[in-house]
C-alpha cells in the first residue's frame, strides 16, 4: 500500500500558484518524498524529490514540513499542460521501487 | 537522466497469444522495473528485472504470466503470455538512474507501452 495521503483532485486557474498537498505520516528517517506526475497516460515524469529540507528546480518547489510528516508541491505559475495527475511517494534512496497511490487530479483551468 | 525506449509503442493482440515488450536504456542501470497501469487506475509494480538474475515478482504476478528478461545492464524484456482482455493496460518500464550523485537517485520512465487486447 502507498505511504502517503492525497486529495483525489484539485483545481488551479491559469497563472496562479498549485499547491498540491501530501500527507506521509509514517515515513521513516532515511525516506525521501518524490513527486512525479502523468500527463494524459504518458509516462510518470519526475518533478522533484527532498530528504527534510525545502527543494526548488525548474518545474517545481517541494516543502516538507519540519516533522516530515507532511510535504506541499509548489508549481508557481500553473499552466494548461501542467494539468496531469500528481504522486506523492515515499522511498528510500536506492535500490527500491515505487509504490504509487491515486494521486491527486490537477486540473489548471484558463 | 536516463533515456528509456520501449517497444511497441502501442498493439492490438489477440486472446490468448503473447507479446514480448522491449526496453532499452541509453545508460548502464542496475535497477530497472516494470509496472502495469490498467485503464482508469494507478502504476502497479509487476516486478524488479535483475541482471543476470531471474526477476523478483510483487504479489499477485507470476513468471510464467509475465516472464522477464535482463540480459544486460541496459536492455529488457516483458512478455505478457496468454492474453486476455484483462490485461489490456499500460505496461512501464522504469530504471533506477544512479548519476545524480549525492542527493539521491531517481527513477525515471519510459512512455510506455499500450497494449489492447481483444
Amino acid at each position: 500500500d502507498a505511504k502517503t495521503t492525497q486529495p483525489p483532485s484539485m483545481d488551479c486557474a491559469e497563472g496562479r500558484a498549485a499547491n498540491l498537498p501530501c500527507n506521509h505520516s509514517t515515513i521513516s528517517g532515511n525516506e525521501y518524498v518524490y513527486w512525479y506526475r502523468q500527463i494524459h497516460s504518458q509516462g510518470p515524469q519526475y518533478i522533484i524529490h527532498g530528504l527534510k529540507n525545502n527543494e526548488t528546480n525548474e518545474m517545481a518547489s517541494l516543502i516538507i514540513t519540519e516533522d516530515r510528516k507532511s510535504s506541499t508541491l509548489i508549481l508557481p505559475h500553473a499552466t494548461l499542460r501542467d494539468t496531469a495527475v500528481y504522486y506523492c511517494i515515499v522511498s528510500f534512496l536506492y535500490g527500491q521501487n515505487f509504490v504509487f497511490g491515486p494521486g491527486t487530479r490537477l486540473s489548471v483551468l484558463p | 537522466s536516463a533515456v528509456i525506449s520501449q517497444k511497441p509503442s502501442r498493439d492490438i493482440c489477440q486472446r490468448g497469444t503473447s507479446l514480448t515488450i522491449q526496453c532499452q536504456v541509453d545508460s548502464q542501470v542496475t535497477m530497472m522495473f516494470w509496472y502495469r497501469q490498467q485503464p482508469g487506475q494507478s502504476l502497479t509494480l509487476i516486478a524488479t528485472a535483475n541482471q543476470g538474475s531471474e526477476a523478483t515478482y510483487e504479489s499477485g504476478f507470476v513468471i510464467d504470466k509475465f516472464p522477464i528478461s535482463r540480459p544486460n545492464l541496459t536492455f529488457s524484456t516483458l512478455t505478457v503470455s496468454n492474453m486476455s482482455p484483462e490485461d489490456s493496460s499500460i505496461y512501464l518500464c522504469s530504471v533506477e538512474d544512479p548519476t545524480q550523485g549525492g542527493t539521491g537517485n531517481t527513477i525515471y520512465f519510459g512512455e510506455g507501452s499500450w497494449l489492447t487486447v481483444v
